[in-house]
């Protein structure tokens, strides 16, 4: 099946400090990637969808000059967390979408756990 | 909006039995429902898709069903082992709408 990687797979950094989160589709290209935040025993909420060639589409609530999205390549989307927060404290996860005769299945990457200090 | 909702209780079964996860949408229905596994520390991982028109879709162990009347999806796993315990999510896709609406998963566990 499709791989969806991320990188890093946890980091910690103090507060006031921007992170930097890949999301890498391995053997398939995706002109579109998802960006989710969950946090501990909660639903996966959507931040963000990111386009490849264009801006991203931030969801309501969430700041894009807090988060940054760059779909550099076809292959890789990256989300900066700016001037991260001990509140931005939460696991990252990403999804890329990929047709197969059945339809569209969504591939996740592995997440990647964020603690501000 | 359009929202899942599952049961935030966990499911405690036997090995062997039959686990029984229930998902209910709101207002209208879906294009097609998802359901994926979650270990914890991880994404998710695609199990089945069951479309509006299907009632049933199987594979392997699992089953799934779609009620538009009851406007709920049941997730089955047949002869369960303690290997799927884990947290199964339903997820709601809508027609012109990529990204997905997540329900906050059932926790299952599996005894020995």
């Amino acid at each position: 099946g499709a791989v969806v990687s991320q990188h890093p797979s946890w980091v910690i950094c103090k507060s006031g400090t921007s992170v930097k989160i890949e999301c890498r589709s391995l053997d398939f290209q995706a002109t579109t990637m998802f960006w989710y935040r969950q946090f501990p025993k909660q639903s996966l909420m959507l931040m963000a969808t990111s386009n490849e060639g264009s801006k991203a589409t931030y969801e309501q609530g969430v700041e894009k000059d807090k988060f940054l999205i760059n779909h550099a390549s076809l292959t890789l989307s990256t989300l900066t967390v700016t001037s991260a927060h001990p509140e931005d404290s939460s696991f990252y996860i990403c999804s890329a979408p990929l047709t197969s005769g059945s339809g569209e299945t969504q591939y996740f990457g592995p997440g990647t756990r964020l603690l501000v200090l | 909006s359009q929202k899942i909702e599952q049961n935030s209780e966990a499911l405690n079964i036997q090995e062997g039995k039959t686990a029984t996860l229930t998902c209910n949408y709101t207002n209208y229905s879906p294009a097609y429902l998802q359901w994926y596994r979650q270990d914890p520390g991880r994404g998710p991982v695609f199990l089945l898709l069951i479309r509006e028109n299907e009632k049933e879709k199987r594979k392997e162990r699992l089953k799934v069903t779609f009620d538009t009347t009851l406007k709920q999806s049941l997730f089955h796993i047949t002869a369960s082992q303690p290997a799927d315990s884990a947290t199964y999510l339903c997820v709601r896709g809508d027609t012109g709408r990529r990204a997905l609406t997540f329900g906050s998963g059932t926790r299952l566990q599996v005894q020995p």
